[in-house]
């Protein structure tokens, strides 16, 4: 079946730092990729996504690229802030009995210390 | 647009009570979602709709769990009767069918079964 696969949270960094969150896939044809974000106390908002292999997502200083040879989405971003500490999501979707359904990963926490 | 709106914000109940959880989605959108998000099992999504019709109730926890969304702009989540177990942030979300612009999330309602 369809699914997403997260590294395991938390992940805690200081400010200023690299940060890569994994996400890998399984999927029958070729779904679409996102990355969710939920701050605490909100429901998750769209931060990036990306429709067909090769094509990068970014927004915000995150970016992802869509590797289809390793089924991978991995979210990266150059320099952390203590105001990207929240829940990461990434999530695959494609079309189910001709409707569009999400399927989620389990989230990955990143903690960012000043 | 004011986005996806989700009523109320909180909730607190004794046990054995109806609840009933609202969602208004964004205008124009066909699709409407309805996750349970909890530390032990993450996201859940429970049912969905297209065009007001539901498609896929097969995440709906048990027959005490309901939902029904009779105009486009109006859906609602009833628990009849709540028990402690039914404590948790319930999430709505709307998308279009057509497209891969992923889904809108409203804020959530945080439900305590006392």
């Amino acid at each position: 079946g369809n699914s997403v696969t997260q590294m395991e949270g938390p992940v805690t960094l200081s400010e200023e730092a690299f940060l890569t969150i994994n996400c890998t896939y399984t999927a029958t044809g070729y779904p679409s990729l996102f990355w969710y974000v939920q701050y605490p106390g909100e429901g998750l908002q769209l931060l990036l996504k990306a429709t067909k292999a090769d094509d990068k997502g970014s927004n915000k200083g995150f970016e992802a690229t869509y590797r289809k040879e390793t089924t991978s989405f991995h979210l990266e971003k150059g320099s952390v802030q203590v105001s990207d500490s929240a829940v990461y999501f990434c999530a695959l979707t494609f079309m189910n009995t001709g409707f569009q359904k999400l399927v989620f990963g389990t989230g990955t926490r990143l903690l960012v210390s000043p | 647009d004011a986005g996806v709106i989700q009523s109320p914000r909180h909730e607190v109940t004794e046990m054995g009570q109806e609840v009933t959880l609202r969602c208004k989605p964004i205008s124009g959108h066909n699709s409407l979602f309805w996750y349970r998000q909890t530390m032990m099992r993450g996201l859940e999504l429970l049912i969905y709709f297209n065009n007001n019709v539901p498609i896929d109730d097969s995440g709906m926890p048990e027959d005490r769990f309901s939902a029904k969304m009779p105009n486009a702009s109006f859906s609602t989540l009833k628990i009849q009767p709540s028990e402690p177990r039914d404590s948790a942030v319930y999430f709505c979300a709307s998308s279009l069918r057509q497209g891969d612009y992923g889904y809108t999330f409203g804020s959530g309602t945080r439900l305590t079964v006392v």
